[in-house]
């Protein structure tokens, strides 16, 4: 199957500091790319969707400014959390979803606790 | 809106009996249904999905899940599990396929094959 990629996968921060999560794709072009969020015992609930060279498309309840994705390549998409609080703290999993067979792949999740 | 529901959050079974995880759905539109395997410390896989036809699907390694639209289920089953089918299972919805459509996610089930 594809692979995908995420950096890093644990992250701990201070309170007030950004994090940068990376998500490549690694033998596919993803057109479009999802950031979902899981909370303990919850299920993965979609962030945001970006297609590549445009700006995300942000769920109801996400802040844009506070969750800044970029999607520059067919490859390579970004996440940032910027001034990360404790209530930030999850498991954060990209899905970028391959065009040519329109199937959509997930990340191995990066795990961000803000102290 | 659409929902999914995963009635059981743990299954616990042992090896080369029968099991079925549970998924309930509500949706007021068409719907396409999938179930997502996660192994420990690896990405969400798709397992199975039915997106039209028949409606019994089948995946590589043995499970199987119904689509009944009377009463809005996809369980998904397996006659005989081994011990490398202990993983978490997701079943989720979209109401598109193809195009933009996000996957809506259950909480999951987690099953646990005891030897």
């Amino acid at each position: 199957g594809a692979v995908v990629s995420q950096h890093p996968s644990r992250v701990i921060c201070k309170s007030g500091t950004s994090v940068k999560i990376e998500c490549r794709s690694l033998d596919f072009q993803a057109t479009t790319m999802f950031w979902y969020r899981q909370f303990p015992k919850q299920s993965l609930m979609l962030m945001a969707t970006s297609n590549e060279g445009s700006k995300a498309t942000y769920e109801q309840g996400v802040e844009k400014d506070k969750f800044l994705i970029n999607h520059a390549s067919l490859t390579l998409s970004t996440l940032t959390v910027t001034s990360a609080h404790p209530e930030d703290s999850s498991f954060y999993i990209c899905s970028p979803r391959d065009s040519t067979q329109e199937t959509q792949y997930f990340g191995p999740g990066t795990r961000l606790l803000v102290l | 809106a659409q929902s999914v529901t995963q009635l059981d959050s743990q299954v616990p079974v042992f090896e080369e009996a029968p099991v079925e995880l549970r998924c309930n759905y509500s949706s007021s539109v068409s719907v396409y249904l999938f179930w997502y395997v996660q192994y420990p410390n690896q990405g969400l896989q798709l397992l199975l999905k039915y997106l039209s036809g028949s409606t019994l699907v089948e995946s590589i390694n043995g499970f199987e899940a119904e689509f009944n639209k009377s009463q809005t289920s996809f369980h998904l089953r397996k006659p005989s599990v081994h011990i490398s089918d202990t993983a978490e299972y997701f079943c989720a919805v979209s109401d598109r396929w193809g195009s933009q459509g996000n996957l809506i996610f259950g909480k999951g089930t987690k099953l646990s094959v005891k030897p």
